[in-house]
């Protein structure tokens, strides 16, 4: 059974605090993503990797990085976090082919104070 | 620029059937997935449409019209646990791989 892990379902973290966020897949699928999802602006793309250290931006990258040292694991870094990072952060990998599904994540919900 | 747009909310009785609209404007337009998210899980994969015309999966069925910019999620003999969001979301082609723009979503509310 594929599966897509993330390292805390809830997290919670003051202002200016540095917030790591791990993803691990088990289906040696190439490409991962991060995503926040907020209510009435649904699903939004922060990065995206498509191979090992490489990486590109998404649609809301600012305050975001990320790092994908190893294909299994994709990292989202909040440099100094602020409260209106505070979503439910989801990750997602897929394989190669334009009809791949993307996998999802439990999610992270974030709590920034 | 790009817009997805489907309806906020929708209420449907058990044992019905549901249609959710999904209209959208894009460049480099890849294909349609519809995916179901229940309330604090993770999306999960329903359908994916590339042609036009229509995918039938069990109870669900999607339709895809590229000229139109138009899908559809339909949902038959609806169950209490097909409570739950429906997002529409367009894959795009951009940089090294495609990517996936996502509607708000609908939220779906089947009563008995």
């Amino acid at each position: 059974d594929v599966k897509v892990t993330q390292s805390s379902r809830y997290l919670v973290k003051r202002t200016g605090e540095k917030v790591f966020l791990e993803c691990v897949q088990d289906m040696d699928h190439e490409n991962m993503f991060w995503y926040r999802q907020d209510p009435g602006l649904g699903l939004r793309l922060i990065y995206f990797s498509y191979d090992v250290k490489m990486k590109e931006k998404g649609d809301i990258p600012e305050g975001y990085s990320v790092s994908r040292e190893k294909k299994e694991r994709f990292s989202l870094i909040l440099e100094s976090a602020s409260t209106n990072q505070t979503s439910m952060y989801l990750c997602a990998s897929r394989g190669q082919a334009s009809y791949n599904e993307q996998f999802f994540g439990p999610g992270t919900r974030l709590t920034v104070l | 620029g790009q817009n997805i747009d489907q309806p906020t909310e929708m209420t449907a009785t058990e044992g019905a059937i549901v249609q959710i609209n999904c209209t959208y404007q894009t460049s480099g337009f890849n294909g349609l997935f519809w995916y179901q998210q229940h309330a604090g899980e993770a999306p999960t994969f329903l359908s994916y449409n590339v042609l036009d015309g229509l995918e039938e999966k069990g109870r669900f069925s999607s339709f895809l019209s590229r000229s139109k910019g138009y899908s559809y999620l339909l949902l038959k003999e609806l169950q209490m646990k097909d409570s739950a969001s429906y997002l529409c979301a367009v894959s795009r082609y951009g940089g090294a791989t495609n990517k996936l723009i996502f509607g708000t979503g609908t939220l779906l509310a089947v009563q008995p």
